[in-house]
């Protein structure tokens, strides 16, 4: 299964409200996760199962869809959220990521 | 608090073989999957590997299919990855990565929820 997501780099401001996409070649029902990296480190699970929050993760973050098409959203960016983020299907092995989509401050 | 450290990394030529560890604490470590994610430099993140947390199923990328091996020690809270015939599009940091099962009444769904600093592994002569 591919997973394609856009766009692949976006520029906002602190304060913005954010939206990246992914969309699966096949429907995955809502096995879909969300993951945020900072360069360096290890990535970081935002959301599981397209829309549920991981515990400890602010409420500015969301996630909706289902089938195909899925989106990350934050709702009031902030500056520790400038990263690359990924999603990955968990319907069928192997699994898979999307290439990324790397937020970068305007 | 959950702790995953890899290592066994390092620089290897290509055809050759190495193998990385990861060792595993704060959890139930034979109740969970684990899974070895990879990330070749400047790139994305690639799923390598998974296995089961009692039974020992495995199940693998298609790039590393036949070439890598994954096992675990559940005496021993250990994680592996065995790689042979290893190429030069193999270099990456390796992330140890602990699976999440959640459950409701629709069903269940399965997510990374833990990971390890990562292992640099160079193929190159």
């Amino acid at each position: 299964i591919q997973m394609t997501q856009s766009p692949s780099s976006l520029s906002a401001s602190v304060g913005d409200r954010v939206t990246i996409t992914c969309r699966a070649s096949q429907s995955i029902s809502n096995y879909l996760n969300w993951y945020q990296q900072k360069p360096g480190k290890a990535p970081k699970l935002l959301i599981y199962a397209a829309s549920n929050l991981q515990t400890g993760v602010p409420s500015r973050f969301s996630g909706s869809g289902s089938g195909t098409d899925f989106t990350l959203t934050i709702s009031s960016l902030q500056p520790e959220d400038f990263a690359s983020y990924y999603c990955q299907q968990s319907y069928s092995f192997p699994y898979t990521f999307g290439q990324g989509a790397k937020l970068e401050s305007k | 608090e959950v702790q995953l450290v890899e290592s066994g990394g390092g620089l290897v030529q290509p055809g050759g073989s190495l193998r990385l560890s990861c060792a595993a604490s704060g959890f139930t470590f034979n109740t969970h999957a684990m899974n070895w994610v990879r990330q070749a430099p400047g790139k994305g993140l690639e799923w390598v590997s998974g296995i089961s947390g009692t039974i020992g199923n495995t199940n693998y990328a298609d790039s590393v299919k036949g070439r890598f091996t994954i096992s675990r020690d559940n005496s021993k809270n250990t994680l592996y990855l065995q790689m042979n015939s290893l190429r030069a599009e193999d270099t990456a940091v390796y992330y140890c990565a602990k699976g999440a099962v959640y459950y409701d009444s629709s069903g269940y769904w399965r997510a990374l929820d833990s990971w390890g600093q990562g292992a640099l592994v160079t193929v190159s002569s």
